[in-house]
């Protein structure tokens, strides 16, 4: 079956500590997405990439980092530099580069800092 | 302001009732108009999407968009209670690339 794969579902961070979230996906899309949704907010884009290789920050890419050395693939590295990294995170893909009107989603990986 | 606002309910409906959820936006070169539905700990997924203004009907669902007034209306016939969970409004096409959510309404159907 098509679709995104993200994990794991949920996570724990020491403070301090830098993790890498996975995302996979197997729809050949060429763009992928990193959304962080917090309680009463919409969806807030960290960062976005339309082809491999190539990468754009979000509103708030701040603490955050991306690669994107293959097309299925769309790690998100939450460093110690975000202050405020509880959250739960959310990968998504479309196949239009340029507008995501039909993004699909992971199922989400929940951060807690402990 | 922002340029996306959605009541964020909740909203508790009885089983069978017609269920109107609304977002306004503030951006009038908005041009693709999308609800999502996500249920608890899961992540969206595409219900409807509208160009421009007009209706759009699939099943019990009908997306409306009213460009004139900047509010766009989704419509659940026949609620089911498997149609409690959160509703976010997405728009896309302001001149660049972002699309822009909101907060989300909950939803709530009993049975």
């Amino acid at each position: 079956d098509g679709g995104i794969t993200q994990s794991p579902k949920y996570l724990f961070r020491k403070e301090g500590q830098n993790v890498t979230l996975s995302c996979e996906q197997n729809l050949n899309h060429d763009a992928m997405y990193w959304y962080r949704q917090d309680p009463g907010q919409g969806l807030r884009l960290i960062y976005y990439s339309q082809i491999v290789n190539d990468f754009q920050k979000g509103d708030i890419a701040e603490g955050y980092s991306v690669s994107r050395e293959k097309k299925e693939s769309f790690p998100l590295t939450v460093t110690s530099a975000q202050k405020n990294p509880t959250a739960f995170y959310l990968c998504a893909s479309s196949q239009r580069q340029i507008l995501n009107t039909e993004a699909f989603f992971g199922q989400g990986t929940r951060l807690t800092v402990v | 302001q922002k340029e996306v606002e959605q009541d964020p309910g909740p909203l508790s409906v009885p089983e069978g009732a017609i269920v109107s959820l609304n977002c306004t936006y503030s951006n009038s070169a908005f041009q693709y108009f999308m609800w999502y539905r996500q249920y608890s700990r899961k992540g969206p997924e595409l219900l409807m999407y509208t160009y421009s203004s007009g209706n759009k009907e699939d099943g019990r669902f009908t997306a409306q968009v009213d460009k004139s007034s900047k509010y766009i209306s989704l419509f659940i016939r026949d609620s089911q209670p498997s149609d409690s969970a959160t509703y976010l409004c997405a728009m896309s096409g302001g001149g660049g690339f972002k699309t822009i959510f909101g907060a989300g309404t909950r939803l709530f159907v009993k049975a």
